[in-house]
C-alpha cells in the first residue's frame, strides 16, 4: 500500500529554536497533505491543510506564523515550528491523500519535546 | 462543528474476550466513518470504514456498523488476540480532513 514517511520520529530542542518536520509520500503523488497535533490523552487535532503549490489553510486558533507549512512538491510537505516553546511539545502527525479522495495515509508521527 | 466521542481507555482484556469500543459522532452533513489503529511504534492505519447509514465495515475480525439513528459507529471483535493491542481511533470525514476521537488504548494479555 501507499507509504508516507515522516521524519524525524523524535526531536528534542531548546526553547527559541526552530524545528522542521518532513512528510513525504513515497509511492504516490500527494495533492493534499494534512498536519495534526496530538496532546497527551487528547484527540488528533487538525492544524492545517495544504495543497501542492498553494498556501496552507490553517484551522482556527493555529498560528500560521508559528507553524510554517510548505508543500512545494507533490511528494513533500514540511512543517516548521518556529521559535519553539515548551507548550509546543506535542505529537505531530502528517497525512496525505492522492487523487482518490477517500484514501488518506499517515506518517508515523514526530514527538517534539521543547526544553 | 463536527466531533467524535469515543470511550475512554485503557481497555484491558484477556485473549479471546469480546471487545466493544463505543464511538458516537456529531456532524451537520453525511460523513464517512472510520476506525484507525496505531500499533506501538507505527503510524496510523485504516482498519475499516463505512460511507453511509447501515453500512458495515469489517477487517481482521473487527466490525462496525454506521448507525445514523444513534449517530454511532461502535467497534467490535468477537475474540481479541494479544496482537490486537494498540490504540484505536474513531474518525469521521465530512469534506476533506479527518476529525478524530481521543483514541482508546487496548491491552490484551495472554
Amino acid at each position: 500500500g501507499a507509504v508516507v514517511s515522516q521524519h524525524p520520529s523524535r526531536v528534542i530542542c531548546k526553547s527559541g529554536t526552530s524545528v522542521k518536520i518532513e512528510c513525504r509520500s513515497l509511492d504516490f503523488q500527494a495533492t493534499t497533505m494534512f498536519w495534526y497535533r496530538q496532546f497527551p490523552k487528547q484527540s488528533l487535532m487538525l492544524m492545517a491543510t495544504s495543497n501542492e503549490g498553494s498556501k496552507a489553510t490553517y484551522e482556527q486558533g493555529v498560528e500560521k506564523d508559528k507553524f510554517l507549512i510548505n508543500h512545494a512538491s507533490l511528494t513533500l510537505s514540511t512543517l516548521t515550528v518556529t521559535s519553539a516553546h515548551p507548550e509546543d511539545s506535542s505529537f505531530y502527525i502528517c497525512s496525505a491523500s492522492g487523487h482518490e479522495d477517500e484514501k488518506l495515509f499517515f506518517g508515523s508521527g514526530t514527538q517534539l519535546s521543547v526544553l | 462543528g463536527d466531533s467524535v466521542t469515543q470511550m475512554e481507555g485503557p481497555v484491558t482484556l484477556s485473549e479471546e474476550a469480546f471487545l466493544t469500543i463505543n464511538c458516537t459522532y456529531t456532524a451537520t452533513g453525511y460523513p464517512s466513518l472510520f476506525w484507525y489503529v496505531q500499533y506501538p511504534g507505527e503510524g496510523l492505519q485504516l482498519l475499516l470504514k463505512a460511507t453511509k447509514a447501515d453500512d458495515k465495515g469489517s477487517n481482521k475480525g473487527f466490525e462496525a456498523t454506521y448507525r445514523k439513528e444513534t449517530t454511532s459507529f461502535h467497534l467490535e471483535k468477537g475474540s481479541v488476540q494479544v496482537s490486537d493491542s494498540a490504540v484505536y481511533f474513531c474518525a469521521l470525514r465530512d469534506w476533506t480532513a479527518l476529525i478524530f476521537g481521543k483514541g482508546t488504548t487496548l491491552s490484551v494479555s495472554s
